[in-house]
């Protein structure tokens, strides 16, 4: 099993709607976790972290973790044709607390 | 603030030449990232520098790569010689402590192709 993973997409939502992104991981000992977006061309930009079982909101983003599962997702409600991105789950990687490890990402295009 | 500043944006240059990024840090950050991307592989980590000492460079992908920090706002990831599988986007990133926590600050990157 890779260490991150997400569907690579791409994931198609219209305006308005609510997209919905996950990411699985295979460390069960990681404690912390990130979203990233990435605008094509551009860099990545922390959006998200979130370090407890449960969801946290911010704004339109809701982060989702479930530790028993490995898993983490990300809602986005409302969507936008802004939010047209690359969604790129992060990780620390075994045991450390400084190496990110990134998921491939997952494509996001909100049609008007 | 400025924000994490790389330069060049873009470099071309033959196979075989030698290649230096450059990156300059947030004033106060102390830690420094160099990641790579392609399509490929996504992002991988190169190499880690804490206090302007080389922590990790386990990602660094062989003896034609090394970075340096001289002082504590500036790094270099140097290619020497450079191939064609080494094109890709390379991005440093740069935070305020040890504990990546708080996330990582990017650069806008250097897209590098050899040719």
């Amino acid at each position: 099993q890779k260490e991150v993973e997400q569907n690579s997409g791409p994931l198609s939502v219209p305006e308005g709607a609510i997209a919905s992104l996950n990411c699985t991981y295979s460390d069960r000992g990681s404690q912390s976790f990130f979203w990233y977006r990435q605008y094509s061309g551009k860099s990545p930009e922390l959006i998200m972290s979130i370090y407890s079982n449960g969801d946290k909101e911010d704004g339109r983003f809701t982060a989702q973790l479930n530790k028993a599962s490995q898993y983490v997702s990300l809602l986005i409600r409302d969507s936008q044709p802004s939010d047209s991105a690359t969604y790129l789950c992060a990780v620390p990687r075994g045991g450390s607390n400084y190496k990110l490890t990134f998921g491939k990402g997952t494509l996001l295009t909100v049609n008007p | 603030d400025a924000g994490v500043i790389q330069s060049p944006r873009h470099e071309v240059t033959e196979m075989g030449q030698e290649v230096t990024l450059r990156c300059k840090l947030i004033s106060g950050h102390n830690s420094l990232f160099w990641y790579r991307q392609t399509m490929m592989r996504g992002l991988e980590l190169l190499i880690y520098f804490n206090n302007n000492v080389p922590i990790d460079d386990s990602g660094m992908p062989e003896d034609r790569f090394s970075a340096k920090m001289p002082n504590a706002s500036f790094s270099t990831l140097k290619i020497q010689p450079s191939e064609p599988r080494d094109s890709a986007v390379y991005f440093c990133a740069s935070s305020s402590n040890t504990y990546v926590g708080d996330g990582y600050t990017f650069g806008s990157g250097t897209r590098l192709t050899v040719v």
